[in-house]
């Protein structure tokens, strides 16, 4: 089974702050998935990427951008943080999610 | 896009007590999953389950796909079941899920 590893589980930024998220899997996975969770939303799909340089939009990339350089390794990065993007951050590969980032814009 | 939903949204339970979590989904899809969130936020694959009934241990999990609904039942349930419990759907091969708001689940000892 492939291992999902991102690489914060508590952030705390400010509001303005250039933030990123790292997700990094152990294998040779080629779909790459970030997804938000907020409370009563459920899980919301951001960005996702089916091969190196590769990204798609997903139903709420406004704020977001996301960068794959390499196969294993999908960032996700908020320009410009702001309070409203304070949320849990979960990666998937396939179908197995890392562990997540709980992140606070303060 | 396709619709999931889950009810109930929230279920509490003494410990040994029987439950059935529902997913109802508003069009076909290529696959469905349950997932279990733990207390501490880890998602844990349950079932791959696009049609039939699949089995493991106490949990069992059934999908009507022509009616489209899914269902998730836990037997004698124990504190360590309680967390969120999520269905997701899939449309063509792609990976991507769209995922229902969920059932929290607390049982009580």
């Amino acid at each position: 089974d492939v291992k999902v590893t991102q690489s914060s589980r508590y952030l705390v930024k400010r509001t303005g702050e250039k933030v990123f998220l790292e997700c990094v899997q152990d294998m040779d996975h080629e779909n790459m998935f970030w997804y938000r969770q907020d409370p009563g939303l459920g899980l919301r799909l951001i960005y996702f990427s089916y091969d190196v340089k590769m990204k798609e939009k997903g139903d709420i990339p406004e704020g977001y951008s996301v960068s794959r350089e390499k196969k294993e390794r999908f960032s996700l990065i908020l320009e410009s943080a702001s309070t409203n993007q304070t949320s849990m951050y979960l990666c998937v590969v396939g179908y197995t999610f890392g562990s997540g980032t709980r992140l606070t814009v303060v | 896009g396709i619709q999931v939903e889950q009810s109930p949204p929230d279920l509490i339970l003494q410990e040994g007590a029987n439950s059935t979590l529902r997913c109802n989904f508003s069009d076909s899809v290529n696959n469905l999953q349950w997932f279990h969130q733990n207390p501490w936020g880890q998602l844990i694959n349950l079932f791959y389950i696009p049609s039939g009934t699949k089995q493991n241990g106490r949990l069992s999990a059934t999908t009507v796909a022509t009616e489209r609904y899914s269902l998730l039942y836990i037997s004698s349930s124990q504190t360590t079941d309680s967390g969120v419990y999520f269905c997701a759907v899939e449309r063509g091969a792609t990976n991507k899920l769209i995922f229902g708001t969920g059932t929290l689940l607390a049982v009580q000892p």
